[in-house]
């Protein structure tokens, strides 16, 4: 496709549900990161992904948040027990090379999950 | 605490006037990025300082990197209605591998 997408581009789930958030990134680019945004605040990172690997997952709050890859596109962020606190736009952006924070990061729209 | 901080949050300027956001870190940066976010948008990339003291322009946009690689700045010369939205500043500490985005500034311009 033409730039990242993601789906849903809004989820509302209630407080203790468990929830899948897809992200597609641009065909080619091996690096896949997902941040978290919150109302007036600037992304924070959650973890990195080079090919089918996650490379650093050092942004995960906690082990209730788990990603994957399994083929080095598509990925899944998965969150267990859901929070109000997680209430957030879930945004992932992929990059061509191999060096993490280093090249253009093109964003996808996000995903809007509220907790209720 | 907050690793990257941008002042100022909030910014109201007359079209046609400049503007500018200061972002600082208490850590020395290997990279600062610049994103824009338009309003109910995602961050879109702007640009990259790497070195020391660096200067880039992008038409009205001149972007600075600081000699202590610790801040730079974005400066928008004769805003235009175009230019609303959040601006965010993103550095790479050189103490290890994290990334930290700035706490944003937002830009209104008023035709």
């Amino acid at each position: 496709g033409a730039g990242v997408s993601q789906t849903p581009s809004n989820k509302v789930t209630e407080k203790g549900k468990y929830v899948e958030l897809r992200c597609d990134p641009i065909s080619g680019h091996t690096a896949l990161y997902w941040y978290r945004q919150s109302l007036g605040q600037g992304p924070e990172f959650l973890i990195y992904f080079q090919g089918t690997g996650a490379a650093d997952d050092s942004g995960l709050p906690n082990d209730r948040f788990f990603a994957v890859r399994p083929e080095g596109s598509v990925s899944t962020l998965k969150i267990q027990r859901t929070e109000r606190g997680d209430s957030a736009v879930y945004l992932c952006a992929s990059s061509f090379g191999r060096a993490r924070f280093t090249d253009t990061q093109y964003f996808g729209p996000g995903t809007r999950l509220t907790v209720l | 605490g907050q690793q990257v901080m941008q002042i100022p949050q909030y910014q109201h300027v007359q079209e046609g006037e400049d503007f500018t956001t200061y972002c600082n870190s208490s850590t020395t940066l290997s990279n600062i990025q610049w994103y824009k976010q338009r309003p109910g948008g995602h961050p879109v990339f702007l640009i990259q300082l790497v070195k020391s003291g660096e200067v880039k322009k992008q038409k009205r946009l001149t972007f600075q990197f600081g000699e202590a690689k610790k801040n730079s700045s974005l400066h928008i010369t004769a805003t235009q209605t175009t230019d609303v939205g959040t601006y965010f500043c993103a550095g790479l500490l050189n103490t290890g591998n994290q990334f930290y985005f700035g706490t944003g500034t937002s830009l209104t311009v008023i035709p």
